[in-house]
């Protein structure tokens, strides 16, 4: 069985600060991917960076970074300098292949608002 | 190019009800999944369609169904409705062999009272 557990329930920090999101997993597969996706009200999932489990570099694209580490099962995701239009729910998703068919569980999201 | 969509974009039912929902998939997409979001909670993963059969299913009740058309549209059929199955229904589809693309459409919200 696959888990994904976002600790933080809401996060609020005011424009320009750096925050972030935290994503711990649990999965018995050797290969599987890691994502982040942003929801807003209107409610459609908008994806926002993928990693798979044999990559360990961290990246940054532009304001978002993320930290991946097997050792910790940990995939944590910075926004720097926070917008208010960052403010969403953040989802961690993890995504095993089986036989051929990838399914996507999900935490239970943290909410960020962004104040100006 | 059209991303997916899902229609109808709300919906309120009376408890004991059936329901469709429909969605269709991004161009040269053949995999479709539907999830159920619950207020205040991620998306669960309710089944997969590829060539036009069941491929994985989640833990939900046989009151959940779906069927996939040749089209690859999708449609997801939920009987005797409960007010448990209110909540935001998210589909997702996907091309089969690339683990890790899965573009999801607006949803449907259903609100069963």
């Amino acid at each position: 069985a696959q888990k994904v557990t976002q600790a933080q329930t809401e996060i609020s920090v005011v424009e320009k600060e750096d925050v972030t999101l935290d994503c711990v997993y649990e999965t018995r597969d050797t290969t599987y991917y890691l994502f982040w996706y942003k929801q807003p009200p209107s409610g459609e999932l908008v994806f926002l960076i993928r990693r798979n489990s044999f990559d360990e570099q961290n990246e940054i694209s532009g304001r978002y970074s993320w930290n991946f580490q097997k050792s910790t099962s940990s995939f944590n995701f910075t926004i720097t300098a926070s917008q208010v239009v960052d403010s969403a729910v953040y989802f961690c998703a993890l995504s095993a292949v089986n036989s051929g068919y990838s399914t996507l569980t999900f935490g239970k999201g943290t909410m960020l608002l962004v104040s100006p | 190019d059209a991303g997916v969509t899902q229609s109808p974009t709300h919906l309120i039912k009376t408890r004991g009800q059936q329901v469709t929902l429909r969605c269709s998939p991004k161009s040269g997409h053949d995999t479709v999944s539907w999830y159920q979001q619950a207020l205040g909670q991620g998306p669960q993963f309710i089944f997969q369609y590829y060539e036009e059969e069941e491929r994985q299913r989640g833990n939900f009740p046989d009151r959940f169904s779906g069927h996939q058309f040749p089209n690859y549209s999708s449609e997801l059929n939920v009987n005797a409705l409960l007010l448990g199955d209110s909540a935001l229904y998210l589909c997702a589809s996907s091309k089969k062999g690339s683990y890790y693309e899965q573009y999801f459409g607006p949803g449907t919200r259903l609100t069963v009272t």
